[in-house]
């Protein structure tokens, strides 16, 4: 079945540093792929997503390159801030018949803390 | 503003009871779905739905029931056949098409059995 592998957390980075946290994937068919960011105390917010071999998607500084060769969607910002502290999902879904509806496999998360 | 609202944010009950988990969404959306988060783990599915009045069971269903009599509403009970109820539930909704469309999260309920 459908998996989601991202490493190990937790993260401790200084404010400015560079930020790197894994994740590959095992699917069947060509999955659309997902970061989702989660806040204490929230839910789910969609940071980005990619739906092809090739494809960045990007937002808030924060990047990713869907690299079929590799199944591989690692998520990267140059300079994070304290207020990118927050638990990092990575997520697939296979679509279904072509339509966008299907569950979404995650990930185990990485929870980030950014220090002054 | 559109979004999806769960209730209450915390929830206590003694073992043995059932409990009812509230989502309700105003994004007018077709599909709407329940995760569980634990840590460590991520999420996993519970149930989800595609339409009104029929409902599908996920990778963890049992021990949960839902009802989808509404297309705003999709509540879930936890029974008390589930043997590890305490947890943080997520729920979720998104449009059905062909294009890449998110899924949408509410805030999420605390329940905790003791």
């Amino acid at each position: 079945g459908d998996s989601v592998t991202q490493m190990e957390g937790p993260v401790t980075l200084s404010e400015e540093a560079f930020l790197t946290i894994n994740c590959t994937y095992t699917a069947t068919g060509y999955p659309s792929l997902f970061w989702y960011v989660q806040y204490p105390g929230e839910g789910l917010q969609l940071l980005l997503k990619a739906t092809k071999a090739d494809d960045k998607g990007s937002n808030k500084g924060f990047e990713a390159t869907y690299r079929k060769e590799t199944t591989s969607f690692h998520l990267e910002k140059g300079s994070v801030q304290v207020s990118d502290s927050a638990v990092y999902f990575c997520a697939l879904r296979t679509n279904a018949g072509g339509t966008s509806y299907g569950k979404l496999t995650f990930g185990q998360g990485t929870i980030l803390t950014v220090h002054p | 503003d559109g979004g999806i609202t769960q209730s209450p944010k915390y929830l206590f009950r003694k073992e043995g009871q059932n409990v009812t988990l509230s989502c309700e969404q105003n994004l007018n959306h077709d599909a709407m779905y329940w995760y569980r988060q634990d840590p460590g783990q991520g999420l996993r599915l519970i149930y989800y739905s595609q339409i009104v009045n029929d409902f599908q069971k996920g990778d963890i269903a049992e021990g949960y029931s839902v009802s989808r009599e509404k297309k705003e509403s999709f509540p879930l009970t936890v029974t008390s056949a589930q043997k590890n109820p305490t947890a943080f539930y997520l729920c979720a909704s998104s449009i059905i098409g062909t294009g890449t469309y998110e899924q949408y999260f509410g805030p999420g309920t605390r329940l905790t059995v003791t």
